[in-house]
């Protein structure tokens, strides 16, 4: 099945310790993304990756990090946690156009829910 | 700031009636895609606008890109219950394809 694995799926951390939220797509997709959901925000875009070893800041980049070593893999890391990173995440990927215009449509993973105390 | 808007924000209905849901950008948008999210889930992927003055139909939704490929609606006809959830547009600006931007969302409440 065509899927966008995340996890984990629920988090509760403490300020100041390093997590990694794990991002794995099986449709050979080009472009991820991670996005942070808050009510009445709506969904913003914190980093993404056009290809491997390719990434670059979307709107909100400030205290994460990504790598994408591998074509599949895109995971999201939080060096040093603070409470207005808790949140509700969600890793997308899609196929870029051919002419390298743009996306076909994301397909989100179920999302990972993170209370950082 | 934001560069996708959405209004209404929220829209409460009785099953039957219709719905529409607009987005505004303050660019020009290369493309406008549409996602429903429902509640505790994910946002899933509806469809995708190309050219200016686009209508696609999906059943009983109807999408539209504006001719000038700023704005775009989502119009459901008698919405029933399983229309609950909330629907994202989302777009590249024209110049700048590698970031993606969703609008607010609008967050559709249907009462049977």
């Amino acid at each position: 099945e065509a899927q966008v694995t995340q996890n984990p799926r629920y988090l509760i951390t403490v300020t100041g310790k390093k997590l990694t939220v794990t991002c794995s797509q099986n449709m050979n997709h080009e472009y991820m993304s991670w996005y942070r959901q808050d009510p009445g925000l709506g969904l913003r875009q914190i980093y993404y990756s056009m290809n491997v070893e390719v990434t670059d800041k979307g709107d909100v980049p400030e205290g994460y990090k990504v790598s994408r070593k591998e074509k599949r893999n895109f995971p999201l890391i939080l060096e040093s946690p603070s409470p207005n990173q808790t949140s509700l995440y969600f890793c997308a990927s899609s196929l870029l156009s051919p002419e390298g215009r743009g996306l076909y449509g994301y397909t989100f993973g179920s999302g990972t829910r993170l209370t950082v105390v | 700031g934001q560069q996708v808007m959405q209004i209404p924000q929220y829209q409460h209905v009785q099953e039957g009636e219709d719905f529409t849901t607009y987005c505004n950008s303050s660019t020009t948008l290369s493309n406008i895609q549409w996602y429903k999210q429902r509640p505790g889930g994910h946002p899933v992927f509806l469809i995708q606008l190309v050219k200016s003055g686009e209508v696609k139909k999906q059943k009983r939704l109807t999408f539209q890109f504006g001719e000038a490929k700023k704005n775009s609606s989502l119009h459901i006809t008698a919405t029933q219950t399983t229309d609950v959830g909330t629907y994202f547009c989302a777009g590249h600006q024209i110049y700048n394809f590698n970031k993606f931007y969703f609008g607010s969302g609008t967050k559709l409440n249907v009462k049977p």
